[in-house]
Protein backbone atom coordinates (compact mmCIF):
# COMPACT_ATOMS: atom_id res chain seq x y z
CA UNK A 1 0.00 0.00 0.00
CA UNK A 2 1.39 3.53 -0.60
CA UNK A 3 2.42 5.71 1.96
CA UNK A 4 3.68 9.11 1.70
CA UNK A 5 5.14 11.22 4.64
CA UNK A 6 6.09 14.51 5.20
CA UNK A 7 8.67 15.83 6.75
CA UNK A 8 8.84 17.93 9.18
CA UNK A 9 5.23 18.50 10.13
CA UNK A 10 5.69 22.02 11.35
CA UNK A 11 8.41 24.92 10.48
CA UNK A 12 8.85 28.46 11.37
CA UNK A 13 11.66 30.29 10.20
CA UNK A 14 12.31 34.05 9.69
CA UNK A 15 11.76 35.96 6.76
CA UNK A 16 14.24 35.24 3.62
CA UNK A 17 15.52 32.35 4.51
CA UNK A 18 15.84 29.49 1.99
CA UNK A 19 13.65 26.44 3.03
CA UNK A 20 12.99 22.48 2.02
CA UNK A 21 10.30 20.80 2.61
CA UNK A 22 10.40 16.91 2.52
CA UNK A 23 8.16 14.01 1.14
CA UNK A 24 8.52 10.50 0.71
CA UNK A 25 6.81 7.87 -0.90
CA UNK A 26 7.33 3.68 -0.52
CA UNK A 27 6.33 2.76 -3.86
CA UNK A 28 7.92 3.42 -6.45
CA UNK A 29 5.58 3.76 -9.50
CA UNK A 30 3.67 6.31 -9.63
CA UNK A 31 3.15 8.43 -12.34
CA UNK A 32 3.03 11.92 -11.02
CA UNK A 33 4.03 14.02 -7.64
CA UNK A 34 2.24 17.31 -7.25
CA UNK A 35 2.72 19.85 -4.34
CA UNK A 36 -0.11 22.02 -3.57
CA UNK A 37 -0.48 24.89 -1.19
CA UNK A 38 -3.29 24.71 1.66
CA UNK A 39 -4.31 28.41 3.84
CA UNK A 40 -6.62 27.77 7.00
CA UNK A 41 -9.48 26.81 5.92
CA UNK A 42 -9.46 26.58 2.39
CA UNK A 43 -8.91 24.58 -0.43
CA UNK A 44 -5.65 23.17 -2.27
CA UNK A 45 -3.57 25.11 -4.66
CA UNK A 46 -1.69 23.30 -7.12
CA UNK A 47 2.09 24.69 -6.90
CA UNK A 48 4.02 22.19 -8.79
CA UNK A 49 3.61 19.07 -11.41
CA UNK A 50 6.64 16.44 -11.28
CA UNK A 51 6.17 13.65 -14.20
CA UNK A 52 7.54 10.27 -13.05
CA UNK A 53 10.07 10.84 -15.75
CA UNK A 54 11.54 14.32 -14.97
CA UNK A 55 14.00 15.64 -12.15
CA UNK A 56 12.67 18.79 -11.15
CA UNK A 57 10.17 21.85 -11.85
CA UNK A 58 10.44 24.93 -11.46
CA UNK A 59 7.75 27.96 -10.71
CA UNK A 60 9.04 31.29 -9.59
CA UNK A 61 10.81 31.14 -6.14
CA UNK A 62 9.70 27.58 -5.79
CA UNK A 63 11.74 24.30 -7.04
CA UNK A 64 10.47 20.70 -6.61
CA UNK A 65 12.56 17.63 -7.46
CA UNK A 66 11.80 14.47 -7.67
CA UNK A 67 14.23 10.94 -7.07
CA UNK A 68 11.50 8.13 -7.87
CA UNK A 69 14.00 5.46 -7.13
CA UNK A 70 14.49 6.70 -3.62
CA UNK A 71 11.16 7.45 -2.91
CA UNK A 72 11.79 11.22 -2.64
CA UNK A 73 10.75 14.40 -3.48
CA UNK A 74 11.89 17.85 -1.93
CA UNK A 75 10.20 21.49 -2.38
CA UNK A 76 12.40 24.44 -2.45
CA UNK A 77 11.54 28.04 -1.58
CA UNK A 78 13.48 30.66 -1.89
CA UNK A 79 13.88 34.00 -0.01
CA UNK A 80 10.71 33.14 2.07
CA UNK A 81 7.70 35.70 3.17
CA UNK A 82 5.36 36.29 5.67
CA UNK A 83 2.56 35.15 2.09
CA UNK A 84 4.26 31.87 1.81
CA UNK A 85 2.72 30.90 5.50
CA UNK A 86 0.08 28.21 5.13
CA UNK A 87 0.06 24.01 4.57
CA UNK A 88 2.68 22.39 2.49
CA UNK A 89 1.12 18.93 0.53
CA UNK A 90 2.55 16.53 -1.85
CA UNK A 91 0.82 13.92 -3.32
CA UNK A 92 1.25 10.89 -5.33
CA UNK A 93 -0.57 9.67 -8.48
CA UNK A 94 -0.81 6.34 -7.80
CA UNK A 95 -2.55 3.27 -9.51
CA UNK A 96 -3.54 1.94 -13.30
CA UNK A 97 -3.77 4.74 -15.93
CA UNK A 98 -7.20 5.00 -16.18
CA UNK A 99 -7.93 4.84 -12.46
CA UNK A 100 -5.09 6.44 -10.51
CA UNK A 101 -5.62 8.07 -7.39
CA UNK A 102 -3.89 10.98 -5.12
CA UNK A 103 -2.48 9.92 -2.25
CA UNK A 104 -0.91 12.48 0.38
CA UNK A 105 1.10 13.53 3.00
CA UNK A 106 -0.38 14.82 6.06
CA UNK A 107 1.05 18.02 5.62
CA UNK A 108 4.65 20.69 6.40
CA UNK A 109 2.58 23.44 8.18
CA UNK A 110 5.18 26.57 7.28
CA UNK A 111 5.09 29.83 8.99
CA UNK A 112 7.40 32.89 7.74
CA UNK A 113 8.16 35.00 10.34
CA UNK A 114 8.53 39.19 9.45
CA UNK B 1 -8.85 28.47 -15.98
CA UNK B 2 -10.42 25.66 -14.04
CA UNK B 3 -12.70 25.98 -11.75
CA UNK B 4 -13.94 23.21 -9.44
CA UNK B 5 -16.93 24.33 -7.14
CA UNK B 6 -18.55 22.94 -4.45
CA UNK B 7 -22.29 23.99 -3.37
CA UNK B 8 -22.07 25.09 -0.05
CA UNK B 9 -18.99 26.65 2.12
CA UNK B 10 -20.10 26.02 5.61
CA UNK B 11 -23.20 23.54 6.47
CA UNK B 12 -25.20 22.33 10.04
CA UNK B 13 -26.68 19.22 9.36
CA UNK B 14 -28.88 17.23 12.02
CA UNK B 15 -27.44 13.14 13.11
CA UNK B 16 -28.97 11.02 10.81
CA UNK B 17 -30.26 13.66 7.97
CA UNK B 18 -29.42 12.53 4.36
CA UNK B 19 -26.70 15.27 3.25
CA UNK B 20 -25.79 16.02 -0.16
CA UNK B 21 -22.37 17.61 -1.39
CA UNK B 22 -22.10 18.50 -4.97
CA UNK B 23 -18.95 19.22 -6.97
CA UNK B 24 -19.07 20.90 -10.06
CA UNK B 25 -16.04 21.33 -12.73
CA UNK B 26 -16.46 23.11 -15.80
CA UNK B 27 -13.26 21.61 -17.91
CA UNK B 28 -14.94 18.24 -18.97
CA UNK B 29 -12.08 16.50 -16.54
CA UNK B 30 -13.15 12.02 -16.81
CA UNK B 31 -11.58 11.69 -13.25
CA UNK B 32 -13.30 13.33 -9.60
CA UNK B 33 -12.57 12.55 -5.87
CA UNK B 34 -13.97 13.11 -3.08
CA UNK B 35 -11.50 13.55 0.27
CA UNK B 36 -12.35 13.90 3.45
CA UNK B 37 -9.75 16.61 5.87
CA UNK B 38 -9.29 15.74 9.58
CA UNK B 39 -6.60 17.15 11.92
CA UNK B 40 -3.57 14.42 12.22
CA UNK B 41 -4.94 12.34 9.33
CA UNK B 42 -4.84 14.26 6.54
CA UNK B 43 -6.47 13.71 3.39
CA UNK B 44 -8.19 10.35 2.72
CA UNK B 45 -9.74 9.28 -0.36
CA UNK B 46 -13.79 8.48 0.65
CA UNK B 47 -14.50 7.67 -3.29
CA UNK B 48 -13.44 8.29 -6.81
CA UNK B 49 -14.96 8.07 -9.90
CA UNK B 50 -12.96 7.55 -13.51
CA UNK B 51 -15.80 8.40 -15.92
CA UNK B 52 -19.13 9.26 -15.67
CA UNK B 53 -21.03 6.49 -13.91
CA UNK B 54 -18.17 4.81 -13.04
CA UNK B 55 -17.72 4.83 -9.39
CA UNK B 56 -14.39 3.28 -7.48
CA UNK B 57 -14.29 2.91 -3.43
CA UNK B 58 -11.19 4.83 -1.57
CA UNK B 59 -9.76 4.22 1.76
CA UNK B 60 -12.80 4.98 4.23
CA UNK B 61 -16.32 4.74 1.28
CA UNK B 62 -18.68 3.42 4.92
CA UNK B 63 -21.73 5.49 5.44
CA UNK B 64 -21.21 7.40 2.25
CA UNK B 65 -22.56 7.28 -1.72
CA UNK B 66 -21.84 8.80 -4.53
CA UNK B 67 -23.58 9.83 -8.19
CA UNK B 68 -21.85 10.60 -11.15
CA UNK B 69 -24.63 10.67 -13.83
CA UNK B 70 -23.07 13.68 -15.40
CA UNK B 71 -19.34 14.25 -16.13
CA UNK B 72 -18.78 17.92 -14.96
CA UNK B 73 -20.98 16.87 -11.59
CA UNK B 74 -20.29 14.40 -8.65
CA UNK B 75 -22.18 14.17 -5.80
CA UNK B 76 -21.30 12.64 -2.12
CA UNK B 77 -23.89 10.95 -0.55
CA UNK B 78 -24.25 10.69 3.56
CA UNK B 79 -26.97 8.63 3.48
CA UNK B 80 -27.66 9.32 7.77
CA UNK B 81 -25.19 11.49 9.30
CA UNK B 82 -23.42 11.36 12.20
CA UNK B 83 -21.71 13.23 14.49
CA UNK B 84 -18.26 11.27 13.44
CA UNK B 85 -18.52 12.79 9.69
CA UNK B 86 -17.81 16.30 10.98
CA UNK B 87 -15.18 17.41 8.94
CA UNK B 88 -13.64 19.34 5.36
CA UNK B 89 -14.67 17.97 2.26
CA UNK B 90 -13.29 18.33 -0.56
CA UNK B 91 -13.50 17.59 -4.23
CA UNK B 92 -11.25 17.14 -6.98
CA UNK B 93 -11.15 16.53 -10.56
CA UNK B 94 -8.45 16.02 -13.28
CA UNK B 95 -8.44 14.47 -17.09
CA UNK B 96 -7.82 10.82 -17.06
CA UNK B 97 -4.20 11.48 -19.10
CA UNK B 98 -1.88 10.77 -16.43
CA UNK B 99 0.52 13.76 -16.94
CA UNK B 100 -2.17 15.88 -15.86
CA UNK B 101 -2.50 17.86 -12.83
CA UNK B 102 -5.68 17.66 -10.23
CA UNK B 103 -7.24 20.89 -9.14
CA UNK B 104 -9.91 20.99 -6.01
CA UNK B 105 -12.50 22.79 -4.89
CA UNK B 106 -12.63 25.42 -2.30
CA UNK B 107 -13.97 22.87 0.32
CA UNK B 108 -16.79 22.17 2.67
CA UNK B 109 -16.92 22.27 6.49
CA UNK B 110 -19.28 19.95 7.91
CA UNK B 111 -21.25 20.02 11.19
CA UNK B 112 -23.28 17.03 12.14
CA UNK B 113 -25.02 17.90 15.77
Amino acid sequence: KQEVTQIPAALSVPEGENLVLNCSFTDSAIYNLQWFRQDPGKGLTSLLLIQSSQREQTSGRLNASLDKSSGRSTLYIAASQPGDSATYLCAVLHGSSNTGKLIFGQGTTLQVKP
Amino acid sequence: DVKVTQSSRYLVKRTGEKVFLECVQDMDHENMFWYRQDPGLGLRLIYFSYDVKMKEKGDIPEGYSVSREKKERFSLILESASTNQTSMYLCASKWSRVWTEAFFGQGTRLTVV
